[in-house]
């Protein structure tokens, strides 16, 4: 299995101010063939189920701002919010889809407002 | 518009089954998969299985492996995932979710609550 580590498991952010959260898989998921890593970003507000946010590492789904951005390839990825809003508190998952047998979350990071 | 319409909550005795439906629409049904995941109270999410919607081709997270199945009915352009042998483990929000053939999991049900208690 594909085990996926984010860091930190929380952190606390003034409004305005920039959030990373890291992620770092076991394997690569990185695949070569198409140069594509497979990995997504979903935020979940409390009592909401979990928003798509960035897929293929990088791209941004239709209709999330642009405060939020993915980087990152291979085995580390990297979930930017550039400029903290009170709207943004909640918690962020990363997932890989890279297994063709079992897709697997990291455990989350709770981003809070300092 | 994209919607997910899961079924509403359960309370089952250790040991039954319990069965919980989604129904989707606002897409063609057999263009995407769906995927279960579940969210045990204050935890972090966990994937459970995928069925493609086009032809019926399942996988399944290996530590529920034998106790769940993923069906869908293309008539109804409903899911349904079928949980037996509950455990008092197994009480957590069941999301259903719109997956891509590359398992992008892009648009997620409610979520059910399944409470297993005795």
């Amino acid at each position: 299995d594909i085990v996926m580590t984010q860091s930190p498991d929380s952190l606390a952010v003034s409004l305005g101010e920039r959030a990373t959260i890291n992620c770092k898989s076991s394997q690569s998921v990185l695949n070569s063939s198409n140069n594509k890593n497979y990995l997504a970003w979903y935020q979940q507000k409390p009592g909401q189920p979990p928003k798509l946010l960035i897929f293929w590492a990088s791209t941004r789904e239709p209709g999330v701002p642009d405060r939020f951005s993915g980087s990152g390839s291979g085995t580390d990825f990297t979930l930017t919010i550039s400029s903290l809003q009170a709207e943004d508190v909640a918690v962020y998952y990363c997932q890989q889809y890279y297994s063709t047998s079992l897709w697997t979350f990291g455990q989350g990071t709770k981003v809070e407002i300092k | 518009q994209v919607q997910l319409v899961q079924s509403g909550a359960e309370v089952k005795k250790p040991g039954a089954s319990v069965k919980v439906s989604c129904k989707t629409s606002g897409y063609t049904f057999t263009t995407y998969g769906i995927s279960w995941v579940r969210q045990a109270p204050g935890q972090g999410l966990e994937w459970m299985g995928w069925i493609s919607a086009s032809n019926g081709n399942t996988k399944y997270a290996q530590k529920l492996q034998g106790r769940v199945s993923v069906t869908t009915d293309t008539s109804t352009t409903t899911a349904y995932m079928e949980l037996r042998s509950l455990r008092s483990d197994d009480t957590a929000v069941y999301y259903c979710a719109r997956t891509t053939i590359s398992g992008v999991l892009s648009h997620w049900g409610q979520g059910t609550l399944v409470t297993v208690s005795s």
